[in-house]
């Protein structure tokens, strides 16, 4: 199976900051990538599939990039709004697995 | 609106079995592969199992393989997942989610299963 590591684990950030969040798969799959955004006590929300493209009704501020074995999500400029914990996704040969999440914590 | 709402969710007893629902609406269910998805408490998601739109094809993570089922009945815009003998670690919120492009687009609200004698 393909594992995926997501880093860092916890990353603490200010309104307006820059932040990249990575994730690498154990072996190539392509652009079959999604990211999400989950706050708790809520499901997951999808930002972006496919490496790249951006879900519909999600800010332009997120972005994605990668294939391969390595991908990031970008969020250019921080909101309020965007403190939560984000997943990266992949599928391959019918199997579908996550990373272990990344926290991202008001600085 | 696009929805889907799980139900069936409660406390059982390890070995037991349990069926979940999910109903759909605000979209045409029986063109979409669905997915159940799981999250332990305080841990991180968990791909269960996944049918397709037609029903005929389902796969199915090592983890729950030859104890959980997963099925639709498209008449009814329902997805179901069986699961029999269950066990701790099967303790989780279960959401169900609609495939888009290898990914899940739509997820339902979850509904908490706890296996514990």
């Amino acid at each position: 199976d393909i594992q995926m590591t997501q880093s860092p684990s916890t990353l603490s950030a200010s309104v307006g900051d820059r932040v990249t969040i990575t994730c690498r798969a154990s072996q190539s799959i392509s652009r079959w990538l999604a990211w999400y955004q989950q706050k708790p006590g809520k499901a997951p929300k999808l930002l972006i599939y496919k490496a790249s493209s951006l879900e519909s009704g999600v800010p332009s501020r997120f972005s994605g990039s990668g294939s391969g074995t390595e991908f990031t999500l970008t969020i250019s400029s921080l909101q309020p709004d965007d403190f939560a914990t984000y997943y990266c996704q992949q599928y391959n040969s019918y199997s579908w697995t996550f990373g272990q999440g990344t926290k991202v914590e008001i600085k | 609106q696009v929805q889907l709402v799980e139900s069936g969710g409660g406390v059982v007893q390890p070995g037991r079995s349990l069926r979940l629902s999910c109903a759909a609406s605000g979209f045409t269910f029986s063109s979409y592969g669905i997915h159940w998805v799981r999250q332990a408490p305080g841990k991180g998601l968990e791909w269960v199992a996944v049918i397709s739109y037609d029903g005929s094809n389902k796969y199915y993570a090592d983890s729950v393989k030859g104890r959980f089922t997963i099925s639709r009945d498209n008449s009814k815009n329902t997805l179901y997942l069986q699961m029999n003998s269950l066990r701790a670690e099967d303790t989780a919120v279960y959401y169900c989610a609609k495939e888009k492009g290898r990914a899940f687009d739509i997820w339902g609200q979850g509904t908490m299963v706890t296996v514990s004698s």
